[in-house]
């Protein structure tokens, strides 16, 4: 099994749709979550941080289920702007000291179409 | 969020020459700065994990001599392509955060550098 998986996509949706997606993650012992989205030919940018109450930032809805071992971002309302690849991130701490590392998941991508 | 600069954000070179890309935490001390290569239409595949004052730990796959990490302040990373070769062509991304207390915070990106090599 893959650190962190996500469905690749595409998500095709009409304007106004309510799209979710899931990030499955592998090791218990990650420590934080991210969601991240990337623009064609763009570096990411972090479009937010995941906790373990669930976290609201406008049109977007984050959870963390961490007895299943997932984290989700819901879209809401989505917007043409919303076109984009989504990519799910997890800290994974490492036994013994060593820093862990953030790992990436290869991202879902989103079309908003009129 | 923090700001990280990376530069330069476009480099042609000749096949054979070498090509330096820095990166750069203007805001804050970065303890750990990642470098991506991704190419067209595929994710981010991560080629090493640096942290400052020590080697750089490489992924599976990819080769420490030609592709030379030098983390040696808290601000700034570099990545020197070396004999860049025209399959070396690629968008190269890097990435700081800072270890505190256990967990990494959120990583910030520089722009990228797309490389071209002719």
């Amino acid at each position: 099994r893959k650190e962190v998986e996500q469905d690749p996509g595409p998500f095709n949706v009409p304007e106004g749709a309510t799209v979710a997606f899931n990030c499955t993650y592998s090791n218990s012992a990650s420590q934080s979550f991210f969601w991240y989205r990337q623009d064609c030919r763009k570096e990411p940018k972090l479009l937010m941080s995941v906790y373990s109450s669930g976290n609201e930032d406008g049109r977007f809805t984050a959870q963390l289920n961490r007895a299943s071992q997932y984290i989700s971002l819901l879209i809401r309302d989505s917007k043409l702007s919303d076109s984009a690849t989504y990519l799910c991130v997890v800290n994974i701490r490492l036994y013994g000291g060593s820093q862990g590392n953030l790992i990436f998941g290869k991202g879902t991508k989103l079309s908003v179409k009129p | 969020g923090a700001v990280v600069s990376q530069h330069p954000s476009w480099v042609i070179c000749k096949s054979g020459t070498s090509v330096k890309i820095e990166c750069r935490s203007l805001d804050f001390q970065a303890t750990t700065m990642f470098w991506y290569r991704q190419f067209p239409k595929q994710s981010l595949m991560l080629m090493a994990t640096s942290n400052e004052g020590s080697k750089a730990t490489y992924e599976q796959g990819v080769e420490k001599d030609k592709f030379l990490i030098n983390h040696a302040s808290l601000t700034l990373s570099t990545l020197t392509v070396t004999s860049a070769h025209p399959e070396d062509s690629s968008f190269y991304i890097c990435s700081a955060t800072t270890y505190r207390t256990g967990v990494y915070t959120e990583a910030f990106f520089g722009q990228g550098t797309r490389l071209t090599v002719v």
